[in-house]
């Protein structure tokens, strides 16, 4: 069973509206997690990752994530979207030190 | 993206070719992966190296054979490849191979198997 899901395949929001990018997992105990980003024609660029402590993770490009222990979640949000934030993002879960699992992505078209 | 590079950036080959895919990561990193990304699938995970040393092999085919001569170069080694085999191939390090450590990506290598 995949242990990390992300629930829309894609997502589409106008220049200047919050974006919000779902990931859910299902592991248990304390896994480590991460956020990534795919422009075309480009490998994946880190975004940012939740290891421990503030349920709020700031990253890259504007970008942040909460972690939801309650929910497993760790969706990922920016408050105004750009048109050049449309890409390919992933999230990805290890847990307790096992090997990085990635979920299917998302795209993100953010229209002008 | 000159963290990790990745070359030829595109391959197309016949079943009976041979050819190989290099990456170079340039950030002093321990641990180096292979990953097949397929369209609408979730990144997978091919080979793991830490120190030279391979540390996982995902049941990938023996028609893929990897080599890490040191903790800056990988390759991937192709032979009698099939179709399906067609993908972006990604190569990526990271500090450590485990716990928390985030892995830098190359811009892969689009292979078309012909």
């Amino acid at each position: 069973a995949q242990s990390v899901a992300q629930p829309e395949d894609q997502v589409n929001v106008a220049e200047g509206n919050p974006l919000t990018v779902k990931c859910t997992y299902s592991v248990s105990g304390n896994p480590y997690l991460f956020w990534y980003v795919q422009y075309p024609n480009r490998g994946l660029q880190f975004l940012l990752k939740y290891i421990t402590g503030d349920n709020l993770v700031k990253g890259s490009y504007g970008f942040e994530a909460e972690f939801n222990k309650s929910q497993t979640s760790f969706h990922l949000k920016k408050p105004s979207a750009l048109v050049s934030d449309s890409a390919l993002y992933f999230c990805a879960v290890r847990p307790n030190d096992y090997k990085l699992s990635f979920g299917a992505g998302t795209t993100v078209t953010v229209r002008a | 993206e000159t963290g990790v590079t990745q070359t030829p950036r595109h391959l197309v080959m016949g079943m009976t070719n041979k050819k190989s895919l290099k990456c170079e990561q340039h950030l002093g990193h321990n641990a180096m992966y292979w990953y097949k990304q397929s369209a609408k699938k979730p990144l997978e995970l091919m080979f793991v190296y830490n120190f030279k040393e391979q540390t996982e092999n995902n049941s990938v085919p023996s028609r893929f054979s990897p080599e890490c001569p040191n903790s800056s170069h990988l390759f991937l080694h192709l032979h009698t490849l099939q179709p399906e085999d067609s993908a972006l191939y990604l190569c990526a390090s990271s500090q450590g191979s485990g716990g928390s450590y985030e892995q830098y990506f190359g811009p892969g290598t689009r292979l078309t198997v012909t």
